[in-house]
């Protein structure tokens, strides 16, 4: 069953403009990530949150954990027409070093 | 770069052929995977290798069948594809599981 859930499903802002989209999974966690994919690129790393961490910052992006909502948050600031691409939230099962993904975010930022 | 190369970056054949994908990774990661990324449908999971061992098979057909010979190589090996196993196939690794997971840039495949 997939952990994770993005909402929205699609996004369209200006540019210039803020991006917010959310995370919800399912299951205890040590850490989630957020991902970013171009269309019919690889994955890339953006950002990796703690479970015992409530917010963290990488230039434009800031991510926020709830832990007991199970939910997470990924904003971009002032968005480019660069960053239009899908963007996935992940968590971990150490156990069996599965990454399971979300349903995505697919983000367009219009120029 | 992330440091995973997939190969090839596209593959047309036929459901009677029998191809296979590559991926390769030098970040002396010790966990390999394979994901399949259809149209409109989550990424899914279909095998993960840890320390050369298959630890996930995720009811994946016979159809498809992995290989890890090594920590730094993996493979895919296809045979008999249908063509709703058109998808884009992507190859990732990870140090421990838990941090930041690289990926190929993955092997856009068709099934004709």
């Amino acid at each position: 069953s997939q952990q994770g859930e993005e909402d929205p499903q699609a996004l369209s802002i200006q540019e210039g403009e803020n991006a917010t989209m959310n995370c919800s999974y399912k299951t205890s966690i040590n850490n989630l990530q957020w991902y970013r994919q171009n269309s019919g690129r690889g994955l890339v790393h953006l950002i990796l949150i703690r479970s015992n961490e409530r917010e963290k910052h990488s230039g434009r992006l800031r991510v926020t954990l709830d832990t007991s909502k199970k939910s997470s948050s990924l904003l971009i600031t002032a968005s480019r027409a660069a960053d239009t691409a899908s963007y996935f939230c992940a968590t971990v099962d150490s156990g069996t070093y599965k990454y399971i993904f979300g349903t995505g975010t697919r983000l367009k930022v219009l120029a | 770069e992330t440091g995973v190369t997939q190969t090839p970056r596209h593959l047309v054949m036929g459901m009677t052929n029998k191809k296979s994908l590559k991926c390769e990774q030098h970040l002396g990661h010790n966990a390999m995977y394979w994901y399949k990324q259809s149209a409109k449908k989550p990424l899914e999971l279909m095998f993960v290798y840890s320390l050369e061992e298959r630890v996930e098979n995720n009811s994946v057909p016979s159809r498809f069948s992995p290989e890890c010979p090594n920590s730094s190589h993996l493979f895919l090996h296809l045979h008999t594809l249908q063509p709703e196993d058109s998808a884009l196939y992507l190859c990732a690794s990870s140090r421990t599981g838990e941090a930041e997971a690289f990926f190929g840039q993955g092997t856009r495949l068709t099934v004709v």
